[in-house]
């Protein structure tokens, strides 16, 4: 079985303070991760994908096999970045693959 | 940019009465998803769908639920006979391709209350 794990429902920083957002994985075979992001009344959307290696929006995520995380970070966080923050998981094989996500967490940067 | 459409937005029915949500896909993808998210809870999956055929489901996705993409463009999620846990947010999602190529693009939803 595959399991996302969010240990912070909730999450406040101040603006131009470093961010990590956590997210811990429990899956036999070899996952794929990402994260998606759901700004206030907007829907769903990708923010990173593991395999992609890219920084959005200042954001980065490395996946660490060993620790089964794939942590979110952001060094310097804006106003603009509070939102609520889901870490997902699909199997890395297959076709159709569906997303396991985790609770989410709901980041607030403050003025 | 293409989106992922949902209607209705909101959709209140009696217990036991059938609703249809419905969901137009992005236009080139060949996968498409439906999840929910009961009020507090995490986003579950119910079913994917691909070459007019269900691809996955998981518990949830029991008798009640049924998933058919009846012309080009739409996607439809029917709850047969609801109950009153089948109040959730219902999300629909497309991709392009599966595997490495398959970045699920979700719509806005469809919040469902059975009274």
């Amino acid at each position: 079985a595959q399991r996302v794990t969010q240990p912070e429902k909730l999450l406040s920083v101040f603006k131009g303070a470093p961010v990590e957002l956590k997210c811990n994985y429990s899956y036999s075979g070899s996952p794929e991760l990402f994260w998606y992001v759901q700004y206030s009344r907007q829907r769903l959307q990708l923010l990173l994908r593991h395999i992609s290696r890219e920084s959005i929006k200042g954001f980065t995520a490395d996946l660490n096999k060993g620790e089964t995380s794939f942590h979110l970070k952001k060094p310097f966080a804006q106003e603009e970045d509070s939102a609520m923050y889901y870490c997902a998981l699909s199997p890395f094989s297959g076709s159709a693959r569906h997303l396991t996500f985790g609770s989410g967490t709901q980041l607030t940067v403050l003025p | 940019e293409p989106e992922v459409t949902q209607t209705p937005s909101h959709q209140v029915t009696q217990m036991g009465q059938e609703v249809i949500l419905r969901c137009v896909p992005i236009s080139n993808h060949l996968y498409f998803y439906w999840y929910r998210q009961i009020l507090g809870q995490k986003v579950e999956f119910l079913v994917s769908f691909y070459n007019n055929e269900i691809s996955e489901k998981s518990e949830i996705f029991d008798d009640q639920f049924s998933v058919e993409r009846p012309d080009g463009s739409n996607f439809t999620l029917k709850i047969r006979s609801t109950k009153l846990e089948d109040s959730a947010m219902y999300f629909c999602a497309s991709s392009e391709g599966g595997g490495r190529q398959g970045t699920q693009y979700f719509g806005p939803g469809t919040r469902l209350l059975v009274l």
